[in-house]
């Protein structure tokens, strides 16, 4: 059964580094979407994309985020500069139109020390 | 602005007795309610929602416009369905943001 896939699945970083988290979606997906979780909070959405671009996005998701399909398998985010509350769980998640299942990746434990 | 309410952090019940995890929202126009559930070392999957109508592994779930709620049914828990269960809400219209809950984590005791 395909799945989304997740890499690295724990990533440690300096505060201040930048960090990028990668994500191979199911392949005749259309739709993709990243959300994040901190320790012991909701499981809070960042971004969703479409047609190689942004369709929503959250207040969360500032600039110091960004995302990028930079071929026809990765999808990526980028946090710039990361922080200390930038530390959670990140997951992918992709569908494949808006009407369907989200199907989520096992995720990025994201700790910035 | 949408909220999705779980109340319970934990329920424990034993081996086949019934199920009812508590979801309530808000949100001021005609959402889509989802339950996600993730099992230990796994990841989070749908469930059901509400506008399938159907009954997956023994579950389901009515939307109550009324009382704005979704709460989740089982009538006899079985040890498998020990696992963090979240109630999820997405304002439809073209929209798939999903807005969660905190998650209940169920125990079923053997």
């Amino acid at each position: 059964e395909p799945e989304v896939t997740q890499t690295p699945s724990h990533q440690v970083t300096q505060m201040g580094q930048e960090v990028i988290l990668r994500c191979v979606p199911i392949s005749n997906h259309l739709y993709f979407y990243w959300y994040r979780q901190i320790l012991g909070q909701k499981v809070e959405f960042l971004v969703s994309f479409y047609n190689n671009e942004i369709s929503e996005k959250s207040e969360i998701f500032d600039d110091q985020f960004s995302v990028e399909r930079p071929d026809g398998s990765n999808f990526t985010l980028k946090i710039r500069s990361t922080k200390l509350e930038d530390s959670a769980m990140y997951f992918c998640a992709s569908s494949r139109s808006l009407n369907t299942e989200a199907f989520f990746g096992q995720g990025t434990r994201l700790t910035v020390v | 602005a949408q909220r999705v309410t779980q109340p319970e952090k934990l329920l424990s019940v034993f081996k086949g007795a019934p199920v009812e995890l508590k979801c309530n929202y808000s949100y001021s126009g005609s959402p889509e309610l989802f339950w996600y559930v993730q099992y230990s070392r796994q990841r989070l999957q749908l469930l059901l929602r509400h506008i399938s109508r159907e009954s997956i592994k023994g579950f389901t779930a009515d939307l109550n416009k009324g009382e704005t709620s979704f709460h989740l049914k089982k009538p006899f828990a079985q040890e498998e369905d020990s696992a963090m269960y979240y109630c999820a809400l997405s304002a439809g219209a073209g929209s798939y943001q999903l807005t969660f809950g905190k998650g209940t984590k169920l125990s079923v005791i053997p």
